[in-house]
């Protein structure tokens, strides 16, 4: 079972700001470092951000992510179709010894 | 190129096993620690298990402790995932990945579907 929150969905026209929320707790996101995750539809989960907001090489710099207390987001500025996707934090959890994934949100550009 | 392709998946009924293999390339496997990751039907992403580089050390989620079994052979570049006790809801694509927290390549996933 996920043990971290995020939004079902969220969706928003070409161009805008979006943002994805990740709640957590203080064994997990609060303590450890978030990592996002995008899902095309059909393929593998490919890394975004790792470490709360590094890129791997190869994303595009319109993903950001950040940390408030045991909340994570990403960003993603200027919403193009194709990030049309599935999108998951997640973060090591203390109390359960493993790695922890938010229940996902289905991003939208209308 | 760097890549992880999974295979053995299929069609078992349950309590039955089943093992999955990863095969790594174009990185040194023995540097990496590895890691398995499903994903049933239309749900979100469940981590199982990874182990450290050795194979020494391993760790697994509540729901697949004492049923699922992570191994390595790095002079094959291989990972593996033996199943047993297998229930309706281990149905999923399994999906190998390189870290243990990070992970930074994924292989295409390979299908499990457990049923009577």
């Amino acid at each position: 079972q996920s043990v971290l929150t995020q939004p079902p969905s969220v969706s928003a026209t070409p161009g805008q700001r979006v943002i994805i929320s990740c709640s957590g707790s203080t064994s997990n996101v609060g303590s450890n470092p978030v990592n996002w995750y995008q899902q095309l539809p059909g393929t593998a989960p490919k890394i975004l951000i790792h470490s709360y907001n590094r890129r791997p090489s190869g994303v595009p710099g319109r993903f950001s992510g950040s940390k408030s207390g045991t909340s994570a987001s990403l960003a993603i500025s200027g919403l193009q179709s194709e990030d049309e996707a599935d999108y998951y934090c997640s973060s090591w959890d203390n109390s359960l010894n493993g790695i922890v994934f938010g229940t996902g949100t289905e991003v939208t550009a209308l | 190129q760097v890549q992880l392709v999974e295979s053995g998946g299929t069609l078992v009924r349950p309590g039955e096993s089943l093992t999955l293999s990863c095969a790594a390339s174009g990185f040194k496997f023995s540097d990496f620690e590895m890691s398995w990751i499903r994903q049933a039907p239309g749900e979100g992403l469940q981590w199982i298990s990874h182990i450290d580089m050795s194979g020494d050390s391993t760790f697994y989620a509540d729901s697949v402790v004492g049923r699922f079994t992570t191994s390595r052979d790095n002079a094959k570049n291989s990972l593996y995932l033996q199943m047993s006790s297998l229930r309706i809801e281990d149905t999923a694509v399994y999906y190998c990945a390189r870290g243990d927290s990070a992970f930074d390549v994924w292989g295409r996933g390979t299908m499990v579907a457990v049923s009577s």
